[in-house]
């Protein structure tokens, strides 16, 4: 069963706009972590920002923002004033229990392009 | 700092031959995960290490693949005999403390003629 769901394969937002990438995450454990990260064309994996089931507040980075929703069991990332550079995959990962070991697994991703 | 070390970057090879991917992670870092990123299945956690120990191997494909952490600061993913539906980009990453994210590799793009 998909524990991570991405709905937007692809989005589209106009440069200095702000954009939401979805994120809904299934899991019976009350304690996790949720996870951006965001993949340019070159490959990479960059983490953007992280979000605790116990957090109390919205978890925020820069222009990044969680808008963390945990009876709807959602977990979205905000970009605000896009950049062109912002253009990449963009995944939400979901570690679940609350020791050192635990699995981390990753959505589907969503594609952003930002349009100058 | 050096991140996380994948070696070889880019790997071409024909069918039946044996692939070896390599992975040094962070120092300090005691959690190793290994994943595939291919166009039809996205990121695919294949294997996980903690304290060299192998945690949830359940994503390995099948008995081809295997994965070692002899010591905690050396992994190694193997395949053999490899096929083509192998080719993927295979990613390396390492974790420390709970709430700490992973820490990728850049990651060695797999072909397999």
């Amino acid at each position: 069963a998909q524990k991570i769901t991405q709905t937007q394969p692809g989005m589209f937002v106009q440069e200095k706009e702000a954009v939401t990438l979805d994120c809904t995450y299934d899991t019976s454990d009350p304690s996790y972590g949720l996870f951006w990260y965001k993949q340019p064309s070159s490959g990479e994996m960059i983490f953007l920002i992280y979000q605790g089931s116990y957090d109390q507040q919205n978890a925020t980075e820069g222009r990044y923002s969680l808008n963390f929703q945990k009876a709807r069991k959602s977990a979205n990332l905000v970009i605000s004033a896009s950049q062109l550079g912002d253009s990449a995959m963009y995944f939400c990962a979901m570690r679940e229990g609350g020791t050192s070991y635990d699995k981390v697994i990753f959505g589907p991703g969503t594609s952003l392009s930002v349009i100058p | 700092d050096a991140g996380v070390i994948q070696s070889p970057r880019h790997e071409v090879t024909e069918m039946g031959q044996e692939v070896t991917l390599r992975c040094k992670p962070i120092s300090g870092h005691n959690s190793l995960f290994w994943y595939r990123q291919t166009m039809m299945r996205g990121l695919e956690l294949l294997i996980y290490f903690n304290n060299n120990v192998p945690i949830d191997d359940s994503g390995m494909p099948e008995d081809r693949f295997s994965a070692k952490m002899p010591n905690a600061s050396f992994s190694t993913l193997k395949i053999q005999p490899s096929e083509p539906r192998d080719s993927a980009v295979y990613f390396c990453a390492s974790k420390g403390q709970v709430n700490q994210p992973q820490h990728f590799g850049d990651g060695t793009r797999l072909s397999i003629l």
